[in-house]
């Protein structure tokens, strides 16, 4: 089983709303990912987990605030977004970071729309 | 940063036809990944590659890791209209902790 799971598929927030969404894999993988991806663009890095800490932020503003509850889950909460803020988010998963082998799976990603 | 290029961006091809996209670096990569993304959806992975030289085929699609560990080449063989969408390539440096940099994708679309 190689899938990644997002819910909700598609959600919209007004810039006051404060929303989450979710990311789950069965597949052991001890490393995941939050990206973002603007349309016609390549998915862009916010965070990185390894082994449920929080081990990369790639200068993401604090209206995003990553969350692992345990080697399974991700979570991505949402806070006074901004209509640029639009996108697409995928989750990601790979065995882990120090690792020779490590293919990342990606999840099919929650569209955003702020309002 | 480090970045990758790829080409062509975009490409138009009859059904059938053979398709060839590369991915390059000014920099040494050592884990290459082929993704496909359709609209709306997540991105899909189609081959991984980690040694210099390797040749991996998944169906109609091969891929080639370069030998000067700066590029990489996706070939689709007697494409399909279902072959549609974009492809992204990946590159790791480090094979340890560092996290995948990505292409900015070659856009395919298939005439019937």
């Amino acid at each position: 089983d190689t899938e990644v799971t997002q819910t909700p598929k598609h959600l919209v927030m007004g810039m006051t709303n404060k929303k989450s969404l979710k990311c789950e894999q069965h597949m052991g993988h001890r490393a995941m990912y939050w990206y973002k991806q603007k349309a016609k663009k390549p998915p862009e890095l916010m965070f990185v987990y390894s082994y449920e800490k929080l081990s990369i932020n790639e200068s993401v503003p604090s209206r995003f605030s990553p969350e692992c509850p345990n080697s399974s889950l991700l979570n991505l909460h949402l806070h006074a977004l901004q209509p640029e803020d639009s996108a697409l988010y995928l989750c990601a998963s790979s065995p882990g970071l120090a690792v020779s082998y490590n293919e990342q799976f990606f999840g099919p990603g929650t569209r955003l729309t702020v309002l | 940063g480090q970045q990758l290029n790829q080409s062509p961006q975009s490409m138009f091809i009859q059904e059938g036809e053979d398709v060839s996209m590369n991915c390059t670096s000014s920099s040494i990569f050592n884990t290459w990944l082929w993704y496909k993304q359709d609209p709306g959806e997540g991105p899909v992975l189609l081959i991984a590659l980690y040694k210099a030289g390797e040749l991996t085929s998944n169906g109609r699609l091969t891929a080639q890791f370069g030998i000067t560990r700066k590029d990489s080449f996706l070939n689709i063989s007697a494409s399909i209209p279902s072959d549609v969408g974009i492809y992204f390539c990946a590159g790791r440096q480090d094979n340890y902790g560092q996290n995948f940099v990505f292409g900015p994708g070659t856009r395919l679309s298939v005439l019937p």
